[in-house]
């Protein structure tokens, strides 16, 4: 069974740093496409990053240069490091996976775990 | 980037109704797009990819079309459990982008 669990939120003052992971279970993240996709209080579906099998990587222009996808093969975890918070930066993130059919096509996701930048 | 653009933002009906969801792209995206329906504190679940095609799963009363930039999703007949928040997603582009979600109350 496909399964995907984020970890790492919490409240973090502006300008601070935080690293959220995502452990998977049931697939390899190496073999697929995985994005983070977040969704701040009230608002709508924001995506944020992605990175390939091949490991390439892409990013929202939101977070781009202060925001770092990576993973670790030998632990089947994907990595969100965000650096230089802003009280933007406030949601709720999820990991997901990128469907066979094509990368964008989310087919399982994570519960969330949320993040909230304040002083 | 991308605009994707719903309508309505927000709905009500009545358990039983036919219900049409449409969404609009700023530009061209041919079939890629997606679907995925949004409860207060649970995950987005996947419902239509490729415009069209029902994820694994998915009630058959869910279902997609179109191409270009117009696009619809519909439920033929809705039951208590759909009343959800609605979003689009173009899969075309970087960056991906969402629609702003249209929400679906019980009349």
């Amino acid at each position: 069974e496909v399964q995907l669990a984020e970890s790492g939120g919490g409240l973090i003052q502006p300008g601070g740093s935080l690293t959220l992971s995502c452990v998977a279970s049931g697939f390899t993240v190496s073999n697929n496409y995985m994005s983070w996709v977040r969704q701040a209080p009230g608002k709508g579906l924001e995506w944020v990053s992605v990175i390939y099998s091949g490991g390439s990587t892409f990013y929202a222009d939101s977070v781009k240069g202060r925001f770092t996808i990576s993973r670790d093969n030998s632990r089947n975890t994907l990595f969100l490091q965000m650096n230089s918070l802003r009280v933007e930066d406030t949601a709720v993130y999820y990991c997901a996976r990128g469907s066979v059919t094509g990368p964008g096509y989310f087919d399982f996701w994570g519960q969330g775990t949320l993040v909230t930048v304040s002083s | 980037d991308i605009q994707m653009t719903q309508s309505p933002s927000s709905m009500s009906a009545s358990v039983g109704d036919r219900v049409t969801i449409t969404c609009r792209a700023s530009q061209g995206i041919s079939s890629w797009l997606a679907w995925y329906q949004k409860k207060p504190g649970k995950a987005p679940k996947p419902l239509i990819y490729a415009a069209s095609s029902l994820q694994s799963g998915v009630p058959s009363r869910f279902s997609g079309s179109g191409s270009g930039t117009d696009f619809t999703l519909t439920i033929s007949s809705l039951q208590p459990e759909d009343f959800a928040t609605y979003y689009c997603q173009q899969a075309n582009s970087f960056p991906y982008t969402f629609g702003q979600g249209t929400k679906l109350e019980i009349k």
